[in-house]
């Protein structure tokens, strides 16, 4: 059971910005934990894509961007490129779960 | 570093679903690591099922916690999953990974395998 809210889909055209948001509680992202957020390309394992709020492991580009505030993050792409199109999720950790918890998964298409 | 699920596609309500996870390129016994399962129920979004520290401490999602378990297979560099009593609802695909802490950072996957419960 997904405890993370996420849209289902959000869609740009090559170049344009999107952002998709991750809405928690208070005992998940509002509180000091941290979010993640992951990319799974079709048919491929998914990858780590924004470590603790705003971080980009080695590899990945920089138009990939995190931030969080209170209960809420989001991730933003700017500069969509069509190899951008994969499903997205987001992960923090729940002190009343006393483990991960995940967002609902949104699906970026490159119109 | 790779991960790699394996394990019956087919299980029968009732029996235990077992899968194993086989680590390369790093030590499953290597300090600071939580070794994860997780799963995703068919067109729904993911949940945690539980982890086991390196030392093999396991951690596990209360509402699966009466029928998991979570080992290590240090000789073999895996580590696996044991849910019993399964019905048509653990019918899901199954993923394991590396988190770098207890809060997250899954910093690597296996491709996840689909485990479907039926008689």
């Amino acid at each position: 059971q997904s405890v993370l809210t996420q849209p289902p889909s959000v869609s740009g055209a090559p170049g344009q910005r999107v952002t998709i948001s991750c809405t928690g509680s208070s005992s998940n992202i509002g509180t000091a934990s941290d979010v993640y957020w992951y990319q799974r390309l079709p048919g491929a394992a998914p990858k780590l894509l924004i470590s603790d709020n705003n971080n980009r492991p080695s590899g990945v580009p920089d138009r990939f961007s995190g931030s969080k505030s209170g209960t809420s993050a989001s991730l933003a792409i700017t500069g969509l490129q069509t190899e951008d199109e994969a499903d997205y999720f987001c992960q923090s950790y729940d002190s009343t779960l006393y483990g991960f918890v995940f967002g609902t998964g949104t699906t970026v298409t490159v119109l | 570093v790779q991960l790699q699920e394996s394990g019956p596609g087919l299980v029968k309500p009732s029996q235990t679903l077992s899968l194993t996870c086989s680590v390369s390129g790093a030590s499953i016994s290597s300090a600071g690591f939580y070794w994860t399962w997780i799963r995703q129920h068919p067109g729904k979004g993911l949940e945690w099922i539980g982890y086991i520290y390196y030392s093999g401490n396991t951690y596990y999602n209360p509402s699966l916690k009466s029928r998991v378990v979570i080992s290590l297979d240090t000789s073999r560099n895996q580590f696996s999953l044991k849910l019993n009593s399964v019905t048509a609802a653990d019918t899901a695909l199954y993923y394991c990974a590396r988190a770098r802490n207890y809060v997250g950072n899954l910093d690597f996957w296996g491709l996840g395998t689909l485990v479907t419960v039926s008689s």
